[in-house]
């Protein structure tokens, strides 16, 4: 299975602000996804990002807000840009599956966003 | 209503106690149910999926689901402190194309 390593871990960031977020899968992907994952909410797809065009963004999400990169195909970044405090939220890059012959998606560890 | 329902707890057992966790959803399109733990401030890890009805067993761990009932279980036999995480469910959709999570549900096993 896919190893993923994201950081920063955590950050404080005051309001106005931008902060990118970056994520490295040991394997190449073809794609790779971003999650939001608020206190006491579901996980929600920010955006599906693929190497060499575009990332598609959900409902919602818009890229001058959260702008992604995929320069190679084991490395994203997602910017979250002019930061207010309902940004606060973890944050989550993911690669789909196989994980032990199953369907599913393996994930990194997260970055504990503040905005202060 | 939201597509997929969990209860957030938190539900809080017994060391050895059997553990029940649900979810209902509601679009008849969903095929793949997945089982997700999360350990605090760590990322989701894939416990079980299973493909549309039926019963799939790993270890301790059993998951069900109930296409008539829109409604999945995943149990816990034997529980153990290190259990204690949150249990995410997830389904998608038989194109692949949408994948809904539920909130999430806060289990505490006591040693």
């Amino acid at each position: 299975s896919a190893v993923i390593s994201q950081k920063p871990s955590r950050d404080i960031c005051q309001r106005g602000t931008s902060l990118t977020i970056q994520c490295q899968v040991d394997s190449q992907v073809t794609m790779m996804f971003w999650y939001r994952q608020q206190p006491g909410q579901s996980l929600t797809l920010i955006a599906t990002a693929n190497q060499g065009s575009e990332a598609t963004y959900e409902s919602g999400f818009v890229i001058d807000k959260f702008p992604i990169s995929r320069p190679n195909l084991t490395f994203s970044t997602l910017t979250v840009s002019n930061m207010s405090p309902e940004d606060s939220s973890i944050y989550l890059c993911s690669v789909e599956g196989p994980l032990r012959g199953d369907y599913g998606y393996t994930f990194g560890s997260g970055t504990r966003l503040t905005v202060v | 209503q939201k597509e997929v329902e969990q209860d957030p707890g938190p539900l809080s057992v017994p060391e050895g106690a059997i553990v029940s966790l649900n979810c209902t959803y509601s679009n008849s399109a969903f095929q793949y149910f997945m089982w997700y733990r999360q350990y605090s401030r760590k990322g989701p890890e894939l416990l079980m999926y299973t493909y549309s009805s039926g019963n799939k067993e790993d270890g301790r761990f059993t998951a069900q689901v109930d296409k008539s009932s829109k409604y999945i279980s995943l149990f816990i036999r034997d529980s153990q402190p290190s259990d204690s995480a949150t249990y995410l469910c997830a389904m998608t959709d038989t194109g692949g194309f949408k994948t809904i999570f539920g909130a999430g549900t806060r289990l505490f096993v006591k040693a």
